[in-house]
């Protein structure tokens, strides 16, 4: 079975600045997705970045990148110019890529990585 | 215009009474999905229905039953709640059963005392 391991519980960036979220993984499969997920004081998660693992380009959405490092099954996301918006709790989550029957779309999710932003 | 819309926003009850929640999805999309957060903020999976029908059903009690009378509706019935209850349940959405991008609602918490 996957897992997912966020070491940061909490992470705080002053506004502007840059900051890297830390996600590792461990999987015994070659292909699979990797995702990044964000989680407002509203609650509602909101995905915020994906990236294919046969694809060894860096993933890139405006000012939120990743670093992965498939070899070892680590998967960061930095977030650049910080804004106060982007205060929340971030997921790591990992999808199987052949995944079937049962386990068919499902996600699997870090403990989350709480991050502030000071003004 | 609202994507994914649950009902309702807090719910709490007492110890073994019986509780629904309920999801929709505006979207078009086929499948549909319920996750527990619990007080740690661990989001697991529980449920998944595509068309209808059960995909996913992780180990979670049978006291809990997913009902999907439209591809468009995923609800969750919970009966004789538990204090281990107490979290919130997010239903999402994802255009096939792929989920490869899943639409998030804005999540239930659920209080059992």
């Amino acid at each position: 079975a996957q897992t997912v391991t966020q070491s940061q519980p909490e992470m705080s960036v002053q506004e502007a600045e840059t900051v890297t979220l830390s996600c590792t993984y461990d999987t015994s499969e070659s292909d699979y997705y990797l995702f990044w997920y964000k989680q407002p004081p509203s609650r509602q998660m909101i995905l915020v970045i994906r990236q294919e693992a046969y694809k060894q380009q860096n993933a890139t959405e405006n000012r939120f990148s990743v670093n992965f490092q498939k070899a070892a099954k680590s998967f960061s996301l930095k977030i650049s110019d910080s804004q106060l918006g982007d205060a929340a709790m971030y997921f790591c989550a990992y999808r199987s890529l052949y995944a079937g029957g049962t386990s068919y779309g499902k996600l699997t999710f870090g403990q989350g990585t709480i991050l502030t932003v000071h003004p | 215009d609202t994507a994914v819309s649950q009902t309702p926003k807090y719910l709490v009850t007492q110890m073994g009474n019986d509780k629904s929640i309920k999801c929709e999805q505006n979207l078009g999309h086929d499948t549909m999905y319920w996750y527990k957060q619990d007080s740690k903020k661990f989001l697991k999976i529980m449920f998944s229905y595509n068309n209808k029908e059960l995909i996913i059903n992780e180990t979670v009690p049978n006291r809990f039953s997913p009902k999907s009378p439209d591809k468009a509706h995923l609800n969750l019935h919970i009966n004789s709640l538990e204090l281990g209850d107490s979290a919130v349940y997010f239903c999402a959405s994802s255009q096939d059963i792929s989920g490869m991008v899943q639409y998030f609602g804005p999540g239930t918490r659920l209080l059992v005392l």
